[in-house]
């Protein structure tokens, strides 16, 4: 079984300023990985994956996130925020399966909240 | 191209009644999964549907369950509703075909609340 741990509940930054949402995985097989977008009253969006190749991934809205196996880690990252990026974040993890997996394993959210 | 819709947007229930929540997935998508979402709990997994069968299933009790219809849309049902149903729950649709599906489209979700 896998797990997804976001240390941080909630992320304070000034406009404009950097964030990084960091993301932690458990797993006894090869994965994938998601990060979601979540505002108020609203579904899901996906906001980039990593499924293979460059450990690099960029996004929707200037996101990127860096895969890690040995530290089995997908950090979040946006070099300058905008107000408009106050929303809910979530980290996530398929398994690598022969047979198809749709399943989605969450972390806990990590609230970015940008100060004007 | 139409999103993933959900019907009711809101749901109010009576502890011990029964609810039936509907999903319909993109067009051309073939698999819907289930997830509740509470503030204890966070995201957790209910079941995928492709093709009409179930094919994954997460740890919820039996009181929980769905089904899929020829077109891909798809229906959840809660019965004997504990206050603890009380949820937000979401619906996602994806192409997966084969073994190969990795992104998946969420609906707005349904908020049921029991009382």
């Amino acid at each position: 079984a896998q797990s997804v741990t976001q240390l941080d509940s909630q992320v304070p930054v000034f406009e404009e300023a950097p964030v990084e949402l960091r993301c932690n995985y458990s797993s006894s097989v090869s994965v994938y990985l998601f990060w979601y977008v979540q505002y108020p009253n609203q579904g899901l969006q996906l906001l980039l994956k990593y499924l293979s190749g460059s450990t690099l991934v960029k996004g929707i809205n200037g996101f990127e996130a860096e895969f890690n196996k040995s530290q089995t880690s997908f950090h979040l990252r946006k070099p300058s925020v905008h107000i408009s990026d106050t929303a809910e974040y979530f980290c996530a993890v398929s398994e690598r399966s022969n047979f198809g997996n749709e399943k989605l394993t969450f972390g806990t959210g990590t609230r970015l909240t940008i100060i004007p | 191209k139409a999103g993933v819709t959900q019907t009711p947007r809101y749901l109010i229930k009576t502890r011990g009644q029964q609810v039936t929540l509907s999903c319909s997935p993109i067009s051309g998508h073939r698999s819907v999964s289930w997830y509740q979402q509470t503030p204890g709990q966070g995201l957790q997994f209910l079941f995928e549907y492709f093709s009409e069968t179930q094919r994954n299933k997460g740890n919820f009790p039996g009181r929980f369950s769905g089904r899929q219809f020829s077109n891909s849309r798809s229906e959840m049902n809660v019965s004997t509703l504990e206050l603890g149903d009380s949820a937000l729950y979401l619906c996602a649709s994806s192409k997966r075909s084969g073994v190969y599906s990795y992104e998946q489209y969420f609906g707005p979700g349904t908020r049921l609340t029991v009382t």
